[in-house]
């Protein structure tokens, strides 16, 4: 079973400069999740989709973050514009979904974007 | 808020000995999942094992096993006969429905682990 794919691994650019990320889950999977992950730190849930509809995004800046899963498989997540405070890894992460119990919530992860913002 | 605390931040163990990574976390929900995930330098999230807050019993997971304290709100990793392999941050994490369909994961800081040969 391929895993959770995800692309550019390495992303620089310079502050006020657009970014997006790209990320496809593992398939059946209808529950994607990014996550941002600051050096030093746990990861931090940035956007939940549930099939190709949001579930949480309370955690995302909505001033300069953006994510769309279209067609409820895919899913691109957008910096515009990025600060240096967002150099981070970037996680995408897939769960079956559905149910609480069982294993439909263990989420499977990516291995992320580094971005670097100079 | 639920938090998570890892209140170790690096640790160091000898190969095929025995050691255990601390995690406590704050909570006044009574159903919930916690889970401790492994990350490598490959960066790539591995979960090691689960832990389901209504089961009494202990998670264990071939070499990795769970100390889950429910009323202490403790959930410590032990992981007996370490490897090289084992070289990784550690991640404790907290899970809680938010939604029909919406799981909110909370992760702490991380361990870093060591094996030395």
């Amino acid at each position: 079973e391929a895993g959770v794919a995800q692309s550019p691994r390495y992303k620089i650019i310079e502050k006020r400069q657009s970014v997006a990320f790209w990320c496809n889950p593992i398939s059946g999977h209808a529950t994607l999740y990014w996550y941002q992950q600051i050096l030093g730190q746990g990861p931090k849930l940035l956007i939940q989709f549930q099939n190709n509809g949001v579930v949480d995004d309370s955690q995302l800046p909505k001033d300069r973050f953006s994510a769309e899963r279209l067609k409820g498989v895919d899913s691109t997540l957008k910096i515009q514009p990025a600060k240096l405070e967002d150099s981070a890894v970037y996680l995408c992460a897939s769960s079956p979904g559905g149910a609480w119990g069982g294993a439909k919530n263990i989420q499977y992860f990516g291995a992320g974007t580094r971005l670097s913002v100079l | 808020a639920q938090t998570v605390t890892q209140s170790q931040p690096e640790m160091s163990v000898q190969e095929a000995e025995t050691v255990t990574l601390s995690c406590t976390y704050d909570t006044s929900e009574n159903n919930y999942y916690l889970f401790w995930y492994k990350q490598p330098p490959s960066r790539q999230m591995i979960l090691v094992i689960r832990q389901e807050a209504y089961k009494q019993q202990n998670a264990t997971e071939n070499r990795f096993s769970v100390n889950f304290q429910k009323a202490a709100k403790s959930f410590s990793l032990k992981i007996s006969d370490s490897q090289l392999g084992d070289t990784a941050m550690y991640f404790c994490a907290f899970m809680k429905r938010v939604s029909n369909s919406g799981y909110a994961l909370n992760f702490g800081k991380g361990t870093s682990l060591l094996v030395t040969p």
